[in-house]
Formats: C-alpha cells, structure tokens, sequence
C-alpha cells in the first residue's frame, strides 16, 4: 500500500508569483484535505477535495484554491505570494469524503519560503 | 480564534516515567477529539482518538482523558520511551467537520 507522497520537498518563491504543489492520495482514498502549517503553530485546514469538488473550505482567501483529479491525486495553488504564506503544506488523505471520522493519513509536507 | 490550545510548547521526562501532555479547547461542539505524533521532516501520524461519549480510551501505552466540563484532553504515555520524543498535536472536530489543531507540544525523553 503506497502512502500519501507530497512534491517538491521544498520550494523557494518570491513575492507576487504563483506555485503549484501536488499530493498523491493513499492507495483506495478518494478524499484529500490540504493543511498549512506555519513556525511553531500547529496545522490550519485550507481545503478538502472529494470527487474532485471543493468539500469544505477554512479561513483562506481565494487566491489558495485547488484540484482533484479522477485518480483522486490533487494539486494546491496559490496566487500573488506574499511573505506570510512561507509554511510547510501538508497534504491528508482519507476515505468518505466529509463529515467524516476516518482517519486521515499525512504526507510529508512541501516547505515553502517565499522571499 | 485558536479554538484548540496547547499551552506547554515543550516537556522532558525520563525513560520509564509517565508523559502527561494537556490540550485545552473552547468548542463545545467538537465531539471528536485526536492526537497526532509528528517527527522531524514527516506528516503528523494518527496516535489515538476519543469520542465526546467516553472520557477514556485506552491503547497500549497510550490513553486519553477526556473533561467535558473543563473542556481539557490528556494524552498520558506510560512508561516513556527515547522513541516517543516528537512533537505531539491534539486535534478536534465537531461532527467530522473541519479538524482544528492546536500549536504542539514538542516532547523529549531523557534515557
């Protein structure tokens, strides 16, 4: 069973541009929540994807917005960097989509630094 | 708003003694309630569960407590191993909705 892979590893952007970063789900998840997690705070929900739709949004603005992709892989973009958006992003995985109580499976996260 | 809080960023204990990490909430909806073991350039890994219907679960080592009316979880590890120094999130959820995460507490056991 292959786990939840995240690319790239790492990332270094600047201000004003744009990023792609991309999660590949656990083997049989159909679901995919993306996290952000800053220095020394804990994981912020962005966004879950179930069947390729948005299935529950946190306090993020549009310029983060997302894909799901019928293999249930899914891509994280953000627009118009700015310095706060510097984090590690971590990509979940899980079955059933939401509300759920399924256990949702963690990549290893892509760190960010825009300068 | 943090709506999940952790107020020790870090703990030592020795080999062999209990661990006792706290996590604090202010949702009285959250009826699920998780925590998650994180190492070093890793996702955070699932450890164990509560429901809001039970105030104790137990697995292995590890057992959880839960006040509803103080609104406060523990995680209790007993005996500590080297192996469990990471960092430890308490995560929360109202009706499998949304998880909110509180901040972490970074635990070192002292062989």
């Amino acid at each position: 069973e292959t786990g939840v892979t995240q690319s790239p590893t790492h990332l270094i952007k600047t201000r004003g541009q744009q990023v792609t970063l991309r999660c590949s789900s656990q083997s049989g998840h159909n679901t995919v929540s993306w996290y952000q997690q800053a220095l020394g705070q804990g994981p912020q929900f962005i966004f879950q994807y179930y069947r390729e739709e948005e299935n529950g949004r946190g306090n993020f603005p549009p310029r983060f917005s997302g894909l799901q992709f019928p293999n249930y892989s899914s891509e994280l973009n953000v627009n118009a960097l700015e310095l706060d958006d510097s984090a590690l992003y971590l990509c979940a995985s899980t079955k059933g989509g939401s509300p759920s109580y399924n256990e949702q499976f963690f990549g290893p996260g892509t760190r960010l630094t825009v300068l | 708003d943090q709506q999940v809080k952790q107020n020790s960023p870090s703990l030592s204990v020795q080999e062999g003694r209990i661990s006792i990490l706290n996590c604090d909430y202010t949702n009285s909806m959250f009826d699920y309630f998780l925590w998650y073991k994180k190492y070093p350039a890793e996702g955070p890994t699932f450890l164990i569960s509560i429901s809001s219907i039970k105030d104790k679960n137990e697995d292995g080592r590890f057992t959880v407590f839960l006040n509803k009316s103080a609104k406060h979880l523990s995680l209790h590890i007993v005996p500590s191993q080297p192996g469990d120094s990471a960092v430890y999130f308490c995560a929360a959820s109202a009706a499998g909705n949304q998880f909110y995460f509180g901040t972490g507490t970074s635990l070192t056991v002292i062989p």
